[in-house]
């Protein structure tokens, strides 16, 4: 049974560029939320993902975007990178709605902005 | 912002001892978990107790919560070199689809063998 997997492992981008970040959930999950973990800090919560729709939100710029696909995959966009994007981020698979205690999240993909 | 705050920020400890751990929040919660992070990679769930429980064992882990003093520790017994991470506290916020996790900064963990 396969866990959360993202990809790519690491990535190295330029201020303004735009940027792809892709999240396969854990099998039976179709809940899918995003977290930016800056260095030594906790994650802090992006958007989550149920049913294709975006449904909540946090404290985060329009710059950051995401999909969410039929077969319950995400991706995470972020367009014009500032340096203060570099940051670990992380994918997280749930059950869907209130049932969802824990969530489980995959290895994290690192963005480094120059 | 952050809901729950660990203290210490680090700690160091020779292999064998025990290690604790404490988290602090400031709203009321239906549970708190605590994950585990190896060198800046993902989060392990470790543990979830729930606001009726005021105790639970898992392993050498033992989690302990006090709803009235908004407070949860963490104790790893005998503790191992493998046991080397960061620690977090997480409380979920419930929302209209499903919960978000609100983590601490969390606890740097360094076992020394």
């Amino acid at each position: 049974d396969a866990g959360v997997t993202q990809s790519p492992t690491h990535l190295i981008k330029t201020r303004g560029q735009q940027v792809t970040l892709r999240c396969s959930p854990k099998s039976g999950h179709d809940t899918v939320s995003w977290y930016q973990q800056a260095l030594g800090q906790g994650p802090q919560f992006i958007f989550q993902y149920y049913e294709e729709e975006e449904r909540q939100r946090g404290n985060f710029p329009d710059r950051f975007s995401g999909h969410q696909f039929p077969n319950y995959s995400s991706e995470l966009n972020v367009n014009a990178l500032l340096l203060g994007d570099s940051a670990l981020y992380l994918c997280a698979s749930s059950l869907p709605g209130l049932l969802a205690d824990t969530q489980y999240f995959g290895p994290g993909t690192r963005l480094t902005v120059l | 912002s952050q809901q729950g705050e660990e203290d210490p920020q680090a700690l160091s400890i020779q292999e064998g001892e025990n290690a604790t751990m404490n988290c602090s929040y400031k709203t009321s919660i239906n549970n708190l978990q605590w994950y585990r992070q190896n060198s800046g990679r993902g989060l392990v769930h470790l543990i979830l107790i729930r606001s009726n429980e005021r105790e639970k064992h898992s392993g050498r882990l033992r989690v302990t919560l006090d709803t009235s003093k908004k407070s949860s520790s963490l104790l790893i017994t005998a503790s191992r070199a493998a046991d080397t991470a960061s620690y977090f506290c997480a409380t979920p916020v419930t929302m209209e689809y499903g919960n978000k996790l609100v983590f601490g900064a969390g606890t740097i963990l360094r076992v020394k063998s």
